[in-house]
């Protein structure tokens, strides 16, 4: 059963448009939400999040928001440039009792063309 | 800041062999996880440590898995004996305690492969 999803493998924009990168989930009781990116041979790099109590979160191009009733966030990466290229996991954060737990998603591969 | 070192950064054993990876985590992190990414897979946790206490090990296969953190800082994950199922990315991250607003901080992980 899978938590968390990113239903799009890929996206692929131009250099300088908007990217747009969607992530569900099904489990209402997920009191973060975060986003990793991870280039190739490398880990996961903590990009952005947002609490479950706000709708948006914004840092410099990247814009993080939240519809709790739609179980659906998006990243919004504007303007796109090609060292944006790389997967791009969501994760949700969960108190498990004793410690806070992440469900990652598949990922997404985003590749920004010049 | 120095970040999650492991290692080694490769390894290729056959199947029914046993193995061992090394992380040393973020200097004062006191949390630390180790989890296992698949290929097409997002990472899926496998243990968590607050000091060298285990506070989850609920997905970790405790018939082959094996995980340590001796003294609070240095982990050390095992796989005896290896399947070819256990093929996969081991990431290991850390994170200063285990709330949900601090993120984890992953290293570069160790590529297992099982012939």
């Amino acid at each position: 059963d899978q938590q968390v999803k990113q239903n799009s493998p890929s996206l692929s924009v131009q250099e300088g448009r908007i990217s747009i990168l969607n992530c569900d989930y099904t489990n209402s009781m997920f009191d973060y939400f975060l986003w990793y990116k991870k280039y190739p041979a490398e880990g996961p790099t903590f990009l952005i999040s947002i609490s479950s109590i706000k709708d948006k979160n914004e840092d410099g191009r990247f814009t993080v928001f939240l519809n709790k009733s739609a179980k659906h966030l998006s990243l919004h990466i504007v303007p796109s440039q090609p060292g944006d290229s790389a997967v791009y996991f969501c994760a949700a954060s969960l108190f498990g009792g004793s410690n806070y737990k992440l469900t990652f998603g598949k990922g997404t591969l985003l590749t920004v063309n010049p | 800041e120095a970040g999650v070192a492991q290692s080694p950064r490769y390894k290729i054993i056959e199947k029914r062999q046993s193995v061992a990876f090394w992380c040393n985590p973020i200097s004062g992190h006191a949390t630390l996880y180790w989890y296992q990414q698949i290929l097409g897979q997002g990472p899926k946790l496998l243990i968590q440590f607050q000091n060298n206490g285990v506070v989850d090990d609920s997905q970790l296969p405790k018939d082959r898995f094996s995980a340590e953190r001796l003294k609070g800082v240095d982990s050390t994950l095992k796989i005896q004996p290896a399947k070819l199922e256990d093929s996969a990315v081991y990431l290991c991250a850390s994170s200063l305690v285990s709330t949900s607003n601090q993120p984890q901080h992953f290293g570069d992980g160790t590529r297992l492969s099982i012939l």
